[in-house]
């Protein structure tokens, strides 16, 4: 069974730093791409950054370009999301999704249940 | 960036009768070597996480029922819900995975009239 587990949200200041973990199992890992999805209170869903099976290649929005870090330890089936310079705007709860395989561009067929980032002072 | 819009924002619909609804993305989805159309539908439910119910914008998810299906091509997409059920309250994404930035559409409330 496929299972995706995040972690690492909690209450940061504006200008802070965070970062959070999802544990993955129940499949190849380094096989797929995986992503961060966000959604801030009462919104809708909002892309933020993806990284290749491999690790060697990493998307990011624009809204998180530059302050943000995706990054993988297939070793340890699971996916970070570094968060630096967090603003208010940032404030959302974030899933780790499962995406494409090696085959063909996929959507997110399996989501975790996702953990609340709050920046406020 | 591919822009996803959804209409309409909300909708409420009696039980067993039917729910559409339409996205359409600023850029075609179809990959013209394949023929296949990058598009997927989600379910969110109230406190829970997204569900993908419908991907190619036509394919169910195993264990999705057959009362939700998809259709369309290109840039222009719907999500039918055929005879609402009470389970089917939620909240709908179209979502395109042709291009990076992945976009999602603005969401469809359904609810029960």
């Amino acid at each position: 069974e496929v299972q995706l587990l995040e972690s690492g949200g909690g209450l940061v200041q504006p200008g802070g730093s965070l970062r959070l973990s999802c544990a993955a199992s129940g499949f190849t890992f380094s096989s797929y791409t995986m992503s961060w999805v966000r959604q801030a209170p009462g919104k809708g869903l909002e892309w933020v950054s993806a990284v290749t099976g491999r690790g060697d290649t990493t998307y990011y929005a624009d809204s998180v370009e530059g302050r943000f870090s995706i990054s993988r330890d297939n070793s340890k089936n699971t996916l970070h999301l570094q968060m630096n310079s967090l603003r208010a705007e940032d404030t959302a709860v974030y899933y780790c999704a499962r995406g494409d395989d090696y085959n063909d561009l996929r959507p997110f067929d399996y989501w975790g249940q996702g953990t609340l980032l709050t920046v406020s002072s | 960036d591919i822009v996803m819009t959804q209409s309409p924002d909300s909708l409420a619909v009696s039980l067993g009768e039917r729910a559409t609804i339409n996205c359409k993305s600023s850029q075609t989805v179809l990959h013209s070597s394949n023929n296949k159309n990058y598009l997927g539908w989600y379910q969110q439910k109230l406190g829970q996480p997204p569900k993908l119910l419908i991907s190619w914008a036509s394919t169910r998810e195993s264990g999705v029922p057959d009362r939700f299906s998809g259709s369309g091509s290109g840039t222009d997409f719907t999500l039918t819900i055929s005879s609402l059920q009470a389970e089917d309250v939620a909240v709908y994404y179209c979502q395109q995975y042709y291009r990076t930035p992945r976009s999602f559409g603005q969401g469809t409330k359904v609810e029960i009239k």
